[in-house]
């Protein structure tokens, strides 16, 4: 089984409407970090999360790191176009720095 | 306020040449990490590099691949041979290195083997 299981692979979601993506590790978290991926092109950091139980939020999307730090889930509310694209979660689950990838959620926002 | 700048954008070799990668980390930031991203595969670690060390190689295939990130100039993913497995997006991340930072990505390279 993959050490991170990302759910669901692909979401199709009608603008104005909430959404949640999951992240589940297989080993305790050091650190989660969530990332957005245009097709063709770099990720963009879009939240850390350290401590069992942290919640973050930035403009409509909040993170949160569930207390035994195994699972994660991004929760956008009132999706626009502007929130399509790949999301990753990245885990350290060593402390050493090395990320290891979900193989993302592909979000497709239809009018 | 650059980013991670990575060149070129894309590369395209023909089997057995050799294929260059340059990564320049943001401003401030002394670590630097290479990643690949293999058609319908997610991103895959391969090395983790400061200033003039390899701290972490546990990623990068045993033959034709190299790394170095030299005390003047950006860091290089060097790939010898290329086969056309090789074909991927490569990422460059760069963090400063205190512990709790995020790593911030560059563009990527998109090789292609002919």
């Amino acid at each position: 089984s993959q050490e991170l299981e990302q759910s669901p692979q692909s979401l199709i979601v009608q603008e104005g409407k909430n959404l949640t993506i999951n992240c589940t590790s297989s080993k305790t978290l050091y650190g989660l970090y969530w990332y957005k991926q245009k097709y063709g092109e770099g990720l963009i950091f879009l939240m850390m999360l350290q401590k069992g139980g942290e919640e973050k939020s930035h403009e409509k999307i909040t993170a949160k790191l569930d207390e035994k730090k195994q699972q994660s889930s991004l929760h956008i509310t009132a999706s626009q176009p502007s929130h399509a694209g790949i999301y990753l979660c990245g885990a350290d689950n060593s402390g050493n720095e090395k990320l290891t990838f979900g193989t993302g959620t592909r979000l497709t926002i239809i009018p | 306020n650059a980013g991670v700048m990575q060149n070129p954008r894309h590369l395209v070799r023909r089997r057995g040449q050799e294929a260059r990668l340059r990564c320049s980390p943001m401003k401030g930031h002394s670590h630097v990490y290479w990643y690949r991203q293999l058609p319908e595969e997610g991103l895959k670690f391969m090395v983790y590099l400061q200033k003039e060390n390899i701290i972490d190689e546990s990623g990068m295939p045993k033959e034709r691949f190299s790394a170095e990130f030299p005390k003047e100039g950006p860091s290089i993913l060097r790939i010898q041979q290329v086969v056309r497995g090789d074909s991927a997006a490569y990422f460059c991340a760069s963090s400063p290195g205190r512990g709790g930072q995020p790593q911030h990505f560059g563009d990527g390279t998109r090789l292609s083997i002919l």
